[in-house]
């Protein structure tokens, strides 16, 4: 069972460049989203969608960028890397279930620095 | 908004005793309560979860939580708490219908033998 699975595990980056965290699930979940887990805050939601074709934002979106074209996929892009942006990011997928009730599954994580 | 507090950053359990965890929820509406466990380096799991009913929720590993509306907590326990119980615990409220989970800041449990 693959689940949600995230690449790159660990990254760094230098101040302004760009990259695309990878985010895919195979369990046909409409919905996907991106957190990021900063020590002492708790993990915040960046982005989400609630299916292919939409996006929207969620609590702290400054600085990515999101796209779903299909039901598997969501990266997510870091446009210009800023230290602020270092932190460890976890993508998730959720379903549609009965009575709208739903529960996350949450991929490994992805740890970025930048310097 | 929607926020939720978890008011111990730490906890120190002794192997074999009890523990709870306590959570605080703020939420407009009904609430959708979760638990997740993280383990070092790991991704978050879910221990439990509360959409309604009974308001005692069994979860996996031997945990339960208890939703008590008057109080707005959601509290997390475990009679006999286990060396592998180690981890980082999440409490969580979610809106109905699609994925935007609120956490809390979490609490670190650390278990002595």
């Amino acid at each position: 069972n693959a689940g949600v699975t995230q690449t790159p595990k660990f990254q760094v980056l230098k101040t302004g460049q760009s990259m695309t965290l990878q985010c895919a699930q195979d369990m046909n979940h409409e919905y996907m989203s991106w957190y990021r887990q900063d020590p002492g805050m708790g993990l915040r939601l960046i982005h989400y969608s609630v299916g292919a074709g939409i996006t929207d934002q969620g609590e702290v979106p400054n600085g990515y960028n999101v796209s779903r074209s299909t039901t598997e996929d969501f990266p997510l892009r870091l446009l210009s890397a800023a230290p602020s942006q270092t932190s460890v990011y976890f993508c998730a997928s959720s379903y549609r279930g009965p009575g709208l009730r739903t529960e996350a599954f949450f991929g490994q994580g992805t740890r970025l620095t930048v310097v | 908004a929607q926020s939720v507090t978890q008011p111990d950053i730490h906890i120190t359990v002794s192997e074999g005793a009890s523990l709870e965890l306590r959570c605080n929820y703020s939420y407009g509406a009904t609430p959708y309560l979760f638990w997740y466990v993280q383990s070092p380096g790991q991704g978050l799991q879910l221990l439990l979860k509360y959409f309604s009913g009974d308001t005692l929720v069994q979860g996996i590993k031997g945990f339960e939580a208890e939703f008590k509306r008057s109080q707005s907590s959601f509290n997390l326990r475990k009679p006999s708490v286990h060396w592998s119980d180690a981890a980082e615990y999440f409490c969580a409220v979610g809106a109905l219908g699609f994925q935007k989970l609120v956490f809390g800041t979490g609490t670190r449990l650390l278990v002595s033998p």
